[in-house]
């Protein structure tokens, strides 16, 4: 299965400023998915992540908050804007295994505190 | 809404027990259901995938069971080791969205 690289892996961010995070795959994948996890809960997706159109985002979250690029089949990034301290947050980066059928693998995770 | 509820957010066994852990959901119909193992730091990882039309999927040590009637999934991890000790998710899939429980933290005490 796909191997990602997420960087950074964590940051500590002034109030007002924008962070960008990058998930690179080892191999070409039609979709990449952001997710947040905030402390001691579950993950939420942000928005999926396709090459060449805009990414779609899910009720919660929008594209001014959190721009998202897809330059081409292997990578991706996520900008966390004007960030504030509910924002702290791990974020994380993922594709399917195997067309979608055998689940999901992960980055790392980016763990942003903002102060 | 859809909801998914994992037991207790702790579940504390001692080694070569059989931990069993439960994912329960409402107002929803997967097309199937992933388990995950998440460590501190670190992103979740694949384990599991049973689709539902499938009553029990088995690797190694780990199996999983379905019941689309009781809206149900557990995750049985046999012969319990200390190394198994990590943060278990499950996420119900439907039309290619995956949405999260908030996961069992188990610990296995040697």
């Amino acid at each position: 299965s796909a191997v990602i690289s997420q960087k950074p892996s964590r940051d500590i961010c002034q109030r007002g400023t924008s962070l960008t995070i990058q998930c690179q795959v080892d191999s070409q994948v039609t979709m990449m998915f952001w997710y947040r996890q905030q402390p001691g809960q579950s993950l939420t997706l942000i928005a999926t992540a396709n090459q060449g159109s805009e990414a779609t985002y899910e009720s919660g979250f929008v594209i001014d908050k959190f721009p998202i690029s897809r330059p081409n089949l292997t990578f991706s990034t996520l900008t966390v804007s004007n960030m504030s301290p509910e924002d702290s947050s791990i974020y994380l980066c993922s594709v399917e295994r195997s067309g979608g059928v055998d689940g999901y693998t992960f980055g790392s995770g980016t763990r942003l505190t903002v102060v | 809404s859809q909801k998914i509820e994992q037991n207790s957010e702790a579940l504390n066994i001692q080694e070569g027990k059989t931990a069993t852990l439960t994912c329960n959901y409402t107002n929803y119909s997967p097309a199937y259901l992933q388990w995950y193992r998440q460590d501190p730091g670190r992103g979740p990882v694949f384990l599991l995938l049973i689709r539902e039309n499938e009553k029990e999927k088995r690797k190694e040590r780990l199996k999983v069971t379905f019941d689309t009637t009781l809206k149900q999934s557990l995750f049985h991890i046999t012969a319990s080791q200390p190394a198994d000790s990590a943060t278990y998710l499950c996420a119900l899939v439907r039309a290619g969205k995956s949405t999260f429980g908030d996961g069992t933290t188990l610990t296995v005490k040697p």
